[in-house]
């Protein structure tokens, strides 16, 4: 079974505007990742929260985690076409990573 | 290598024969992971390497999965009597440690896109 839910599905904005996406999980976890994957090919490492971390940024990238709430969610800043992707998070309760069902972003130009 | 190489990238088979997907993980990575991506799902976990110990089965969907890995170096899935359902991206990934709570990230291979006919 999957550990992670992203929210929304699908997501479209127009450029310049900013994208927020949140992740569900299940159970305890040790650390949170984000990545992003174009044309349903190999995945990029985004951004890993560990679970004593409230908030990281890295560039236009802001990452919360709300360990309480078993929450996570992935705001992108002035968003770019280039962008446009489906966005991942993944936790890992144990030593490998479990992967939620993904946001698909579309920014448009 | 700079990064995880899979091989082939496409692989279109009938349905009933063999296949086996390779993946090269990056030199140094003691952990490799395969994951099955069917079109417009999520990733689900198959199996995971981590060096010389035993490896993690418990996401392989069937008897007629199974995978190799020699060491710290390339590692094969093998599916046997395939069915259209075997359809999809078959992803790997490699990372420095395992055992760690997850704590390194994943790098990924492009994937193998395997169709069954």
């Amino acid at each position: 079974s999957q550990q992670g839910e992203e929210d929304p599905q699908a997501l479209s904005i127009q450029e310049g505007e900013n994208a927020t996406m949140n992740c569900s999980y299940k159970t305890s976890i040790n650390n949170l990742q984000w990545y992003r994957q174009n044309s349903g090919r190999g995945l990029v490492h985004l951004i890993l929260i560990r679970s004593n971390e409230r908030e990281k940024h890295s560039g236009r990238l802001r990452v919360t985690l709300d360990t309480s709430k078993k929450s996570s969610s992935l705001l992108i800043t002035a968003s770019r076409a280039a962008d446009t992707a489906s966005y991942f998070c993944a936790t890992a309760p144990g030593n490998q990573f479990y992967f939620g069902t993904g946001t698909s972003l579309t920014v448009i130009p | 290598g700079a990064g995880v190489s899979q091989s082939p990238s496409n692989k279109v088979t009938e349905k009933g024969k063999d296949v086996e997907l390779r993946c090269d993980p990056i030199s140094g990575h003691t952990a490799l992971y395969w994951y099955r991506q069917r079109l417009g799902q999520g990733l689900e976990f198959l199996i995971y390497f981590q060096g010389n110990s035993a490896p993690d089965k418990s996401g392989l969907p069937s008897d007629r999965f199974s995978a190799e890995r020699t060491g710290e170096s390339v590692s094969t899935l093998t599916i046997q009597r395939t069915q259209q359902e075997d359809s999809a991206v078959y992803l790997c990934a490699s990372s420095p440690v395992s055992g760690t709570g997850g704590a390194y990230g994943y790098t990924f291979g492009s994937g193998t896109r395997l169709t069954v006919v």
